[in-house]
């Protein structure tokens, strides 16, 4: 089975540019996650969506912070403009609640999307 | 309003010694908890998790955790440490019902000497 996926691993930008990251869940998995992980923290939710639509946003900075997962299936966090505390690794996460009947909140990770503002 | 502390940002042992990752929680509600390790450059894995069965949990890797309630506390350990071991560990916390929605302590890294 393959596992999430997320693109660029990498990227490096100047401050006030902007920047989109990309996630492909494992097949099935209705529900996704992000994550921003900044170094030296744990990871902390930005937005969670069930299927396509949102579940909770409110920790996501809207002044800069966009995501959507229009189809139900990939989803893009965009950020613009970009900050130098935005320097972070991005982390992508899915669940399958029908796998998960308990709904522990048993998370699958992408590698991660790794943010440096200059 | 849950939490999670993870007690030492960096804990160094020697190959074979055993190893021991603090981790207090705090939640208003029953909680489920878990123990995710990183690998440089890699995503999170789930190493285990505890979800009001059995408070003594094994994992992946030779690693166990157990969750005692009185100490609000969920350390995990190992008997005897590889250099493999070697990465960061996150405690979280989630509570009933609200899957998906972790909170994750500050993490802790592993250094495993030979």
């Amino acid at each position: 089975e393959a596992g999430v996926a997320q693109s660029p691993r990498y990227k490096i930008i100047e401050k006030r540019q902007s920047v989109a990251f990309w996630c492909n869940p494992i097949s099935g998995h209705a529900t996704l996650y992000w994550y921003q992980q900044i170094l030296g923290q744990g990871p902390k939710l930005l937005i969670q969506f069930q299927n396509n639509g949102v579940v909770d946003d409110s920790q996501l900075p809207k002044d800069r912070f966009s995501a959507e997962r229009l189809k139900g299936v990939d989803s893009t966090l965009k950020i613009q403009p970009a900050k130098l505390e935005d320097s972070a690794v991005y982390l992508c996460a899915s669940t399958d609640p029908r796998g998960d009947r308990l709904n522990t909140g048993e998370l699958f990770f992408g590698e991660g999307s790794r943010l440096t503002v200059l | 309003a849950q939490s999670v502390t993870q007690l030492g940002s960096h804990v160094s042992v020697s190959e074979g010694a055993l190893v021991l990752l603090r981790c207090n929680y705090s939640s208003s509600v029953p909680p489920y908890l878990f123990w995710y390790v990183q690998y440089p450059n890699q995503g999170l894995q789930l190493l285990l998790k505890y979800t009001s069965a059995a408070t003594l949990v094994k994992g992946i890797n030779g690693f166990e955790a157990e969750f005692k309630k009185s100490e609000t506390s969920f350390h995990l350990t190992k008997p005897s440490a590889h250099m493999s071991d070697a990465a960061e560990y996150f405690c979280a916390v989630s509570g009933y019902n609200q899957g998906g929605k972790l909170i994750f302590g500050q993490g802790t890294e592993l250094s495993v000497k030979p």
